[in-house]
């Protein structure tokens, strides 16, 4: 079956622009998680929702930092103002519920460049 | 501030050698532990999830131990082949659903 899907695969921006990127998670999985890795980093939590609602945001950076999940599928990572230390890789995961021994299954991640 | 300490960062062998890797973690407060397996432009592949002390889990040529007590899992590649050729990431749940995960090491088998 399809996996977990993310979109763009790449994308380049400049300073002070707004981004969005996005996540389509697993069917039927209800759980669904952002990461972010930097550079000579593992991947850091940043937000995890349950269903709709962000359950836990707290791994998320700052304000200019912002992801929904209107219909409890696709989610949006926002993000205001870029800047700099934001180029990273940022990945998405879902699971069928959230645990700790629940494997969370990843998309290929969204490689960020803010020039 | 839970640390994961993944080690060697990086290693090159030959085709047909075998060859380990190490991650350490908090011995408190462990709930599991997930190998995962990452080739460059793919997703990352769930290999292992761990949660008891002692456990041994095998997929193939790989296989990984778990040591709770003293905070480490071992992950064994027999015969490396250039497709085992990805970084290998372990990621470390106490209690949550939050992974913390190394740095990875990457793996680079020679024809």
């Amino acid at each position: 079956g399809a996996g977990v899907s993310q979109t763009p695969s790449n994308k380049v921006t400049e300073k002070g622009k707004y981004v969005e990127l996005r996540c389509d998670p697993i069917s039927g999985h209800t759980a669904l998680y952002w990461y972010r890795q930097s550079l000579g980093q593992g991947p850091e939590f940043l937000i995890y929702f349950q269903g709709t609602g962000a359950a836990d945001d707290s791994g998320l950076p700052n304000d200019r930092f912002f992801a929904v999940r209107p219909e409890g599928s696709v989610s949006t990572l926002k993000i205001q103002r870029t800047e700099r230390g934001d180029s990273a890789v940022y990945l998405c995961a879902s699971s069928k519920v959230a645990g700790e021994v629940d494997t969370q299954y990843f998309g290929p991640g969204t490689r960020l460049t803010v020039l | 501030i839970l640390n994961v300490e993944q080690s060697p960062q990086s290693l090159h062998v030959q085709e047909g050698d075998s060859t380990n890797f190490t991650c350490s973690f908090p011995s408190s407060n462990f709930y599991a532990l997930h190998w995962y397996r990452w080739e460059t432009a793919k997703s990352p592949e769930a290999l292992f999830v761990m949660t008891l002390n002692g456990d041994e889990k095998k997929k193939g040529r790989i296989s990984a131990t778990l040591n709770t007590k003293e905070g480490y899992s071992y992950l064994y590649i027999k015969g490396s082949q250039p497709e085992d050729s990805a970084t290998y990431l372990c990621a470390f749940s106490p209690g949550t659903y939050k992974y913390i995960f190394g740095t990875g090491t990457r793996l680079k088998v020679l024809a």
